[in-house]
């Protein structure tokens, strides 16, 4: 089966300081794992991919993401954090066996308190 | 520029009724996509659609209907047989690369869907 855990529902962080928000995967074959950021009544924006290649994945407004194959893990991480990165964050996974599916985490609730 | 429009941005429905939400993409994408967003449990599929005249149920397409007669419109229409409807309703699009499955969707701002 196919599925995302994000297993933190809220993440509280100061701004400046660095975050990690956590996502783990179960794929058979393999895994084609993204993030997307939600802003109040909006939809979802793309942050980053890992497809296959280097296990540290840069993607945009400074955020980057670890595949961590052994864990099965792809966790978002920024340096630095800015009180603009509040926002609803989701992992989402592809199926390999229907490349028209996509499995969404429940997402993450990211707080910057300046 | 090129995007996903949906519409309207706020709906309400009473008892009984159907209501249909638009979408409509120009970013030449072959596949479309209907979610459900309700607080604390993700996203979960409603439809999707991979060609023009053609789509598959999601997880949870009971009391939803679909069409796809253009490449660039997927409306969604939310039945009577619906019967907690209320939720904030989110239309994507992707396309295929060679791979086929390296393509991020790329989503519409959503629909929030009341009953009165």
């Amino acid at each position: 089966a196919q599925s995302v855990a994000q297993p933190e529902d809220q993440v509280n962080v100061a701004e400046g300081n660095p975050l990690t928000v956590k996502c783990t995967y179960s794929v058979s074959g393999n895994p084609y794992l993204f993030w997307y950021v939600q802003y109040p009544n909006r939809g979802l924006q793309f942050l980053l991919k890992y497809i296959t290649g280097d296990n540290l994945v840069k993607g945009s407004y400074g955020f980057e993401a670890e595949f961590n194959k052994s864990q099965t893990s792809f966790h978002l991480k920024k340096p630095s954090a800015l009180v603009s990165d509040s926002a609803l964050y989701f992992c989402a996974v592809r199926a390999s066996y229907n490349f028209n599916k996509f499995y969404f985490g429940s997402g993450t609730k990211l707080n910057v308190k300046p | 520029d090129g995007g996903i429009t949906q519409s309207p941005k706020y709906l309400f429905r009473k008892e009984g009724q159907n209501v249909t939400l638009s979408c409509e993409q120009n970013l030449n994408h072959d596949a479309m996509y209907w979610y459900r967003q309700d607080p604390g449990q993700g996203l979960r599929l409603i439809y999707y659609s991979q060609i023009v005249n053609d789509f598959q149920k999601g997880d949870i397409a009971e009391g939803y209907s679909v069409s796809r007669e253009k490449k660039e419109s997927f409306p969604l229409t939310v039945t009577s047989a619906q019967k907690n409807p209320t939720a904030f309703y989110l239309c994507a699009s992707s396309s295929r690369s060679q791979t086929g499955q390296d393509q991020p969707q790329h989503f519409g701002d959503g629909t929030r869907l009341s009953i009165l």
